[in-house]
């Protein structure tokens, strides 16, 4: 069964710490994206990553950044944590464009900024 | 450059049929649609290519109209699993799909 984990399901961190969200994902996949969730704006996209070491900002990157070292892992990283980064994260893989781009998300992490 | 979705919101009773629009400001490679019910993952539905194709999912189904950039998601007999939010992705060609807000489909017994 193909699978893309999260680090965390819930996370309460204060304000100006670092925070780092893991993404690991079983199917071999190029593709790998964060997004935000909020109520009423749906799934933005901060950033992808289409191979390794590679990473594209997406249309919210401000105050995020993105690690991708191997090929199954893409870490989002808030550089200092602010309250209006309270949301609920996804991560999703997809195989290469051009293929079959269906994206499999993972379970989520809803991090809370106090 | 987010795709809009039509209607944000709609309630139905079991057995009913119901419509949910995707229409985009750019000229689209393809559409996806997925389904995310109340604390879980979005999970894919179909996806439609370029070309005015129609697809279908057990008793839900999708049309693609490439010349008006938009997408229609047909659910047809609805049953209670059908409760969730159903997002439209467009893809304009490349790496990226660009999700709309979403549309809430509550059914009910």
């Amino acid at each position: 069964d193909v699978k893309v984990t999260q680090s965390s399901r819930y996370l309460v961190k204060r304000t100006g710490e670092k925070v780092f969200l893991e993404c690991v994902q079983d199917m071999d996949h190029e593709n790998m994206f964060w997004y935000r969730q909020d109520p009423g704006l749906g799934l933005r996209l901060i950033y992808f990553s289409y191979d390794v070491k590679m990473k594209e900002k997406g249309d919210i990157p401000e105050g995020y950044s993105v690690s991708r070292e191997k090929k199954e892992r893409f870490s989002l990283i808030l550089e200092s944590a602010s309250t209006n980064q309270t949301s609920m994260y996804l991560c999703a893989s997809s195989p290469p464009t051009g293929v079959r781009n269906e994206q499999f998300f993972g379970p989520g992490t809803r991090l809370t900024v106090l | 450059q987010q795709p809009v979705q039509s209607p944000q919101a709609v309630i139905l009773r079991e057995g009913e049929d119901a419509v949910i629009n995707c229409s985009s400001s750019k000229a689209l490679y393809s559409v996806h649609w997925y389904r995310q019910k109340h604390g879980e993952a979005p999970v894919f539905l179909m996806i439609l290519l370029k070309g005015g194709e129609q697809k279908g999912h057990e008793k839900i189904s999708a049309s693609f109209n490439e010349k008006k950039q938009q997408s229609s998601l047909y659910l047809t007999a609805s049953q209670l699993s059908y409760s969730g939010t159903y997002f439209c992705g467009t893809d304009t060609g490349g790496f990226k799909t660009i999700f709309g807000a979403g549309t809430r489909l509550f059914v009910k017994a």
